[in-house]
């Protein structure tokens, strides 16, 4: 399967423990996305790389989150002490230079509980 | 700042019906468009685009048409089959952007 791969799938932590996710987007895509989905809502833009340079980051991306994409290739999210409100599914999408802005493959998705 | 709002679900309908969600948008610029779909344990998958006005995007049956004069974005399909059953999420990208900026989605079951 050559598609965008997550991991962990499913993330269970205590409130002030810090999670790692890393995303594997695919193999030709220079442009990572990450998005947070919480339930009844649809994906929010978190922050976005193009090769290993992070060119935008949402204000949804407080200073406990970090991205890194350090060869262009996997991304990480790190969020540090965790809050509650922090549950949530945490997406990675890859895309190709070129294609249509928006045109995203996205993977299956980190689910983050937070106790 | 730009917005998407979908129709609340769930819808319900039954085999061979036929399906319209509805989806507006309020953009700068000219944005491209898009309907996203996500089947029940997978990731979310690009099913249809448009990129100007009056454009038609359609696949597996499916088919939207951009509308600026209404900045709408209908999802529509003559006749839906429970394979069709899931969460249809509409999107809009910025031109230069770089996001896609989702409404909240509307699931979709389809019984026999």
């Amino acid at each position: 399967d050559t598609g965008v791969s997550q991991n962990p799938r499913h993330k269970i932590t205590k409130r002030g423990q810090n999670v790692t996710f890393r995303c594997d987007p695919i193999s030709e895509h220079n442009r990572l996305y990450w998005y947070r989905q919480t339930l009844g809502q649809g994906p929010e833009f978190l922050t976005y790389f193009q090769n290993e340079a992070q060119l935008e980051k949402s204000r949804l991306l407080s200073d406990r989150f970090s991205a890194e994409r350090p060869k262009g290739s996997f991304s990480t999210l790190e969020i540090q002490r965790t809050e509650q409100g922090d549950s949530a599914m945490y997406l990675c999408a890859s895309s190709a230079t070129g294609g249509i802005t928006g045109e995203l493959f996205f993977g299956e998705g980190s689910r983050l509980t937070v106790l | 700042g730009n917005s998407v709002t979908q129709m609340e679900g769930p819808v319900t309908l039954s085999e061979e019906a036929f399906l319209t969600i509805n989806c507006t948008y309020t953009a700068t610029g000219y944005p491209s468009l898009f309907w996203y779909v996500q089947y029940p344990g997978e990731g979310l998958q690009l099913l249809l685009k448009a990129t100007k006005a009056d454009d038609k995007g359609s696949n597996k049956g499916f088919e939207a048409t951009y509308r600026k004069e209404t900045t709408s974005f209908h999802l529509e399909k003559g006749s839906v089959q429970v394979s069709d059953s899931a969460v249809y999420f509409c999107a809009l990208s910025v031109q230069g952007g770089n996001k896609l900026t989702f409404g909240t989605g509307t699931q979709l079951k389809v019984e026999l």
